[in-house]
Protein backbone atom coordinates (compact mmCIF):
# COMPACT_ATOMS: atom_id res chain seq x y z
CA UNK A 1 0.00 0.00 0.00
CA UNK A 2 1.21 3.01 -1.11
CA UNK A 3 2.20 5.76 2.12
CA UNK A 4 3.31 9.37 1.90
CA UNK A 5 5.96 11.09 4.47
CA UNK A 6 6.46 14.22 4.77
CA UNK A 7 10.01 15.93 6.40
CA UNK A 8 11.57 18.39 6.97
CA UNK A 9 12.71 21.24 9.41
CA UNK A 10 9.44 22.38 12.48
CA UNK A 11 10.78 25.46 12.86
CA UNK A 12 12.00 28.30 10.28
CA UNK A 13 13.08 31.86 10.98
CA UNK A 14 10.90 34.87 8.74
CA UNK A 15 12.46 35.88 5.50
CA UNK A 16 14.13 32.27 5.39
CA UNK A 17 13.25 29.17 2.80
CA UNK A 18 10.79 26.29 4.27
CA UNK A 19 12.11 23.19 3.01
CA UNK A 20 10.05 19.68 2.61
CA UNK A 21 10.21 16.48 1.50
CA UNK A 22 7.61 13.68 0.73
CA UNK A 23 8.97 10.14 0.23
CA UNK A 24 6.64 7.91 -1.42
CA UNK A 25 6.78 4.14 -0.23
CA UNK A 26 5.33 0.94 -0.73
CA UNK A 27 4.47 1.85 -4.55
CA UNK A 28 4.87 2.89 -7.61
CA UNK A 29 5.17 7.27 -8.50
CA UNK A 30 5.07 6.59 -11.90
CA UNK A 31 2.60 8.50 -13.73
CA UNK A 32 0.90 9.91 -10.83
CA UNK A 33 0.50 13.90 -10.05
CA UNK A 34 1.91 14.77 -6.49
CA UNK A 35 0.84 17.66 -4.30
CA UNK A 36 1.65 19.70 -1.41
CA UNK A 37 -1.62 21.49 0.53
CA UNK A 38 -1.38 23.32 3.62
CA UNK A 39 -3.35 24.16 6.63
CA UNK A 40 -3.08 26.94 8.92
CA UNK A 41 -3.90 25.86 12.76
CA UNK A 42 -7.44 25.70 13.41
CA UNK A 43 -7.89 26.47 9.49
CA UNK A 44 -8.87 25.28 6.02
CA UNK A 45 -6.94 23.22 3.55
CA UNK A 46 -5.26 25.37 1.01
CA UNK A 47 -3.53 23.72 -2.40
CA UNK A 48 0.34 24.27 -2.78
CA UNK A 49 1.10 23.14 -5.89
CA UNK A 50 1.56 20.10 -7.82
CA UNK A 51 4.00 18.08 -9.92
CA UNK A 52 4.15 15.27 -12.50
CA UNK A 53 6.28 12.46 -11.26
CA UNK A 54 8.87 12.92 -13.43
CA UNK A 55 9.05 16.79 -12.56
CA UNK A 56 7.87 17.29 -16.41
CA UNK A 57 4.87 19.35 -15.47
CA UNK A 58 4.14 21.61 -12.38
CA UNK A 59 1.89 23.54 -11.30
CA UNK A 60 1.14 26.19 -8.58
CA UNK A 61 -1.48 28.33 -7.07
CA UNK A 62 -1.10 31.64 -8.27
CA UNK A 63 -1.27 33.26 -4.38
CA UNK A 64 1.57 31.29 -3.87
CA UNK A 65 3.18 31.43 -6.97
CA UNK A 66 6.07 34.10 -7.02
CA UNK A 67 7.66 32.00 -3.89
CA UNK A 68 7.10 28.20 -4.21
CA UNK A 69 9.21 25.55 -5.95
CA UNK A 70 8.40 21.97 -6.63
CA UNK A 71 10.73 18.96 -7.28
CA UNK A 72 10.63 15.80 -8.11
CA UNK A 73 13.40 12.56 -7.18
CA UNK A 74 12.21 9.63 -8.97
CA UNK A 75 14.98 7.76 -7.98
CA UNK A 76 14.38 8.05 -4.34
CA UNK A 77 10.50 8.43 -4.83
CA UNK A 78 10.82 11.93 -3.04
CA UNK A 79 8.57 15.30 -3.49
CA UNK A 80 10.33 18.41 -2.58
CA UNK A 81 7.97 21.79 -1.28
CA UNK A 82 10.39 24.94 -1.22
CA UNK A 83 8.74 28.41 0.23
CA UNK A 84 10.87 31.30 -0.18
CA UNK A 85 11.03 34.48 2.14
CA UNK A 86 8.00 33.31 4.57
CA UNK A 87 6.20 34.67 7.53
CA UNK A 88 4.21 33.89 9.98
CA UNK A 89 0.97 33.71 7.61
CA UNK A 90 3.32 30.57 6.11
CA UNK A 91 3.24 28.46 9.85
CA UNK A 92 0.62 25.57 8.93
CA UNK A 93 0.59 21.56 8.66
CA UNK A 94 2.34 21.01 5.18
CA UNK A 95 0.88 17.83 3.78
CA UNK A 96 1.69 15.91 0.62
CA UNK A 97 -0.81 13.91 -1.37
CA UNK A 98 -1.70 11.73 -4.46
CA UNK A 99 -3.66 13.14 -7.47
CA UNK A 100 -5.94 9.56 -8.03
CA UNK A 101 -6.30 9.27 -11.47
CA UNK A 102 -2.84 8.83 -13.90
CA UNK A 103 -1.35 11.49 -16.13
CA UNK A 104 -3.57 14.23 -14.53
CA UNK A 105 -3.92 16.74 -11.70
CA UNK A 106 -7.75 17.51 -12.79
CA UNK A 107 -8.95 14.78 -10.03
CA UNK A 108 -9.34 14.45 -5.61
CA UNK A 109 -6.77 13.70 -4.07
CA UNK A 110 -7.18 9.80 -1.96
CA UNK A 111 -3.45 9.37 -0.33
CA UNK A 112 -2.51 11.58 1.86
CA UNK A 113 0.80 12.03 4.15
CA UNK A 114 0.07 12.20 7.85
CA UNK A 115 1.54 16.50 7.98
CA UNK A 116 4.07 17.96 9.04
CA UNK A 117 3.98 21.28 11.00
CA UNK A 118 6.02 24.20 10.15
CA UNK A 119 6.39 27.00 12.59
CA UNK A 120 7.75 30.44 11.12
CA UNK A 121 8.81 32.36 14.28
CA UNK A 122 12.11 33.45 15.09
CA UNK B 1 -11.00 31.82 -9.49
CA UNK B 2 -13.64 29.81 -7.96
CA UNK B 3 -14.46 30.08 -5.03
CA UNK B 4 -15.98 27.22 -3.14
CA UNK B 5 -18.68 28.14 0.41
CA UNK B 6 -19.37 25.42 2.73
CA UNK B 7 -22.78 26.19 4.78
CA UNK B 8 -23.02 26.01 7.62
CA UNK B 9 -19.95 26.64 9.45
CA UNK B 10 -20.47 24.34 12.26
CA UNK B 11 -23.81 21.52 12.38
CA UNK B 12 -24.52 19.91 15.67
CA UNK B 13 -26.95 16.65 14.79
CA UNK B 14 -27.90 13.84 17.54
CA UNK B 15 -27.01 10.54 17.06
CA UNK B 16 -29.03 8.24 14.87
CA UNK B 17 -30.18 11.34 12.67
CA UNK B 18 -29.40 13.00 9.49
CA UNK B 19 -27.07 15.66 9.01
CA UNK B 20 -26.60 17.45 5.41
CA UNK B 21 -23.44 19.87 4.05
CA UNK B 22 -23.85 22.18 1.65
CA UNK B 23 -21.04 23.22 -1.02
CA UNK B 24 -21.63 26.00 -3.21
CA UNK B 25 -18.91 26.82 -6.07
CA UNK B 26 -18.65 30.26 -7.95
CA UNK B 27 -18.94 28.67 -11.06
CA UNK B 28 -20.07 25.85 -12.51
CA UNK B 29 -17.80 22.67 -11.91
CA UNK B 30 -19.34 20.32 -14.38
CA UNK B 31 -17.44 19.60 -17.37
CA UNK B 32 -20.00 19.56 -20.43
CA UNK B 33 -17.88 17.03 -22.65
CA UNK B 34 -18.08 14.42 -19.77
CA UNK B 35 -21.09 15.42 -17.81
CA UNK B 36 -18.54 15.18 -15.00
CA UNK B 37 -19.21 17.16 -11.51
CA UNK B 38 -15.34 17.77 -11.03
CA UNK B 39 -15.97 17.90 -6.87
CA UNK B 40 -14.70 15.63 -3.74
CA UNK B 41 -15.90 15.80 -0.78
CA UNK B 42 -13.17 15.04 2.26
CA UNK B 43 -13.67 13.91 5.94
CA UNK B 44 -11.16 15.20 8.65
CA UNK B 45 -10.87 13.94 11.87
CA UNK B 46 -8.50 16.14 14.74
CA UNK B 47 -4.76 14.85 13.89
CA UNK B 48 -5.48 13.24 10.97
CA UNK B 49 -4.74 13.90 7.01
CA UNK B 50 -8.50 14.44 5.26
CA UNK B 51 -9.34 11.60 3.96
CA UNK B 52 -11.75 11.33 0.04
CA UNK B 53 -15.27 10.63 0.86
CA UNK B 54 -16.86 11.10 -2.61
CA UNK B 55 -15.54 12.24 -5.71
CA UNK B 56 -17.05 13.26 -9.01
CA UNK B 57 -19.72 15.10 -6.59
CA UNK B 58 -21.73 11.42 -5.68
CA UNK B 59 -19.38 8.53 -6.17
CA UNK B 60 -18.51 6.93 -2.53
CA UNK B 61 -15.01 5.69 -2.87
CA UNK B 62 -14.65 2.09 -1.33
CA UNK B 63 -14.61 1.65 1.94
CA UNK B 64 -16.72 4.38 3.03
CA UNK B 65 -19.63 3.31 5.13
CA UNK B 66 -23.25 3.80 2.21
CA UNK B 67 -24.57 6.15 5.07
CA UNK B 68 -22.41 8.99 3.78
CA UNK B 69 -24.07 10.49 0.06
CA UNK B 70 -23.73 13.58 -2.08
CA UNK B 71 -25.36 14.81 -4.52
CA UNK B 72 -25.53 18.12 -6.49
CA UNK B 73 -24.45 19.40 -9.74
CA UNK B 74 -23.29 22.45 -11.75
CA UNK B 75 -22.57 24.99 -8.41
CA UNK B 76 -24.85 23.28 -5.62
CA UNK B 77 -23.72 20.03 -3.93
CA UNK B 78 -24.71 18.05 -0.86
CA UNK B 79 -22.86 16.08 1.51
CA UNK B 80 -25.58 13.95 3.25
CA UNK B 81 -25.25 11.19 6.30
CA UNK B 82 -28.07 9.28 7.00
CA UNK B 83 -27.64 8.11 10.16
CA UNK B 84 -25.04 10.01 12.45
CA UNK B 85 -23.02 7.94 14.29
CA UNK B 86 -20.17 8.99 17.15
CA UNK B 87 -17.30 8.12 14.83
CA UNK B 88 -18.57 10.53 11.74
CA UNK B 89 -17.34 13.60 14.08
CA UNK B 90 -15.41 15.74 11.95
CA UNK B 91 -14.77 18.75 9.93
CA UNK B 92 -15.27 18.00 6.27
CA UNK B 93 -14.84 20.06 2.97
CA UNK B 94 -15.55 19.94 -0.32
CA UNK B 95 -12.69 20.82 -2.98
CA UNK B 96 -13.13 21.38 -6.85
CA UNK B 97 -10.78 20.48 -8.87
CA UNK B 98 -12.94 21.53 -12.41
CA UNK B 99 -9.39 24.10 -12.99
CA UNK B 100 -6.68 25.57 -11.02
CA UNK B 101 -6.61 26.37 -8.85
CA UNK B 102 -8.12 23.92 -7.36
CA UNK B 103 -9.43 25.20 -3.78
CA UNK B 104 -11.37 23.59 -0.88
CA UNK B 105 -14.31 25.29 0.91
CA UNK B 106 -14.02 26.54 4.26
CA UNK B 107 -15.14 23.11 6.24
CA UNK B 108 -17.89 22.71 8.71
CA UNK B 109 -17.44 21.11 11.86
CA UNK B 110 -20.06 18.61 12.14
CA UNK B 111 -20.30 17.68 15.85
CA UNK B 112 -23.21 15.43 18.12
Amino acid sequence: QVQLQESGPGLVKPSEALSLTCTVSGGSVNDYFWGWIRQPPGKGLELIGNIYYDGSSTNYNPSLKARVTISADTSKKQYSLKLSSVTAADTAIYYCARVRTTATFFDAFDMWGPGTMVTVSS
Amino acid sequence: DIVMTQSPDSLAVSLGERASINCKSSQSVLYSSNNKNYLAWYQQKPGQPPKLLISWASSRESGVPDRFSASGSGTDFTLSISSLQAEDVAVYYCQHYFDTPQSFGQGTKLEI
